[in-house]
């Protein structure tokens, strides 16, 4: 199947600092990528539709100005957590189409921990 | 009401068992349908992905949805322990974006 790439796979930061976070498709291009918070036993929660070479599209309650989103190119996008909080210490994970229609394939999830 | 349904478990099966995964839905323009395993702190990995109504084998895996009952399931024949983690449903309406809705997803532990 096709890979997906996500990195770091776990981060600590400091209040109030910003963190990025790379999702890269590595055999494959695609246009739109998915970005998803999962917070323990929890199911994963959509947050944002990336897609290449135009704005992200978010999800009701999701802030757009603390998640910035960038997809310049066809295998990579990323996500940028502004001013941290512990709050928003969660599982994110991104995810990329092969092709329209077909199944999505996950990164391996960063997990950020804010202190 | 949720636009997916899933049993959180946990489900606890003896080595060897057939185990039965389902969830249900509630709306009836879904046309894709997956499941999804996951370990542990690690993204989500495809099991198996099916367009419409029907049944797809593949290995120990067998994947069915019911589009006029909106139910799905994932069955595993002669389970491992190695089968232990959170399986996952989600399911989209297609198109160019083919945003997932996901299941709050089930634990299973398969006992050695």
């Amino acid at each position: 199947g096709a890979v997906v790439s996500q990195h770091p796979s776990w981060v600590i930061c400091k209040s109030g600092t910003s963190v990025k976070i790379e999702c890269r498709s590595l055999d494959f291009q695609a246009t739109t990528m998915f970005w998803y918070r999962q917070f323990p036993k929890q199911s994963l929660m959509l947050m944002a539709t990336s897609n290449e070479g135009s704005k992200a599209t978010y999800e009701q309650g999701v802030e757009k100005d603390k998640f910035l989103i960038n997809h310049a190119s066809l295998t990579l996008s990323t996500l940028t957590v502004t001013s941290a909080h512990p709050e928003d210490s969660s599982f994110y994970i991104c995810s990329a189409n092969h092709r329209v229609n077909t199944e999505a394939f996950f990164g391996q999830g960063t997990r950020l921990t804010v202190v | 009401q949720k636009e997916v349904e899933q049993d959180p478990g946990p489900l606890s099966v003896p080595e060897g068992a057939i185990v039965s995964l389902n969830c249900t839905y509630s709306n009836s323009a879904f046309q894709y349908f997956m499941w999804y395993r996951q370990y542990s702190r690690k993204g989500p990995e495809l099991l198996m992905y099916t367009y419409s109504s029907g049944n797809k084998e593949d290995g120990r895996f067998t994947a069915q949805v019911d589009k006029s009952s909106k139910y799905i399931s994932l069955f595993i024949r002669d389970s491992q322990p190695s089968d232990s983690a959170t399986y996952l449903c989600a399911m989209s309406y297609g198109g160019a974006t083919n945003k997932l809705i996901f299941g709050t997803g089930t634990l299973l532990a398969v006992q050695p």
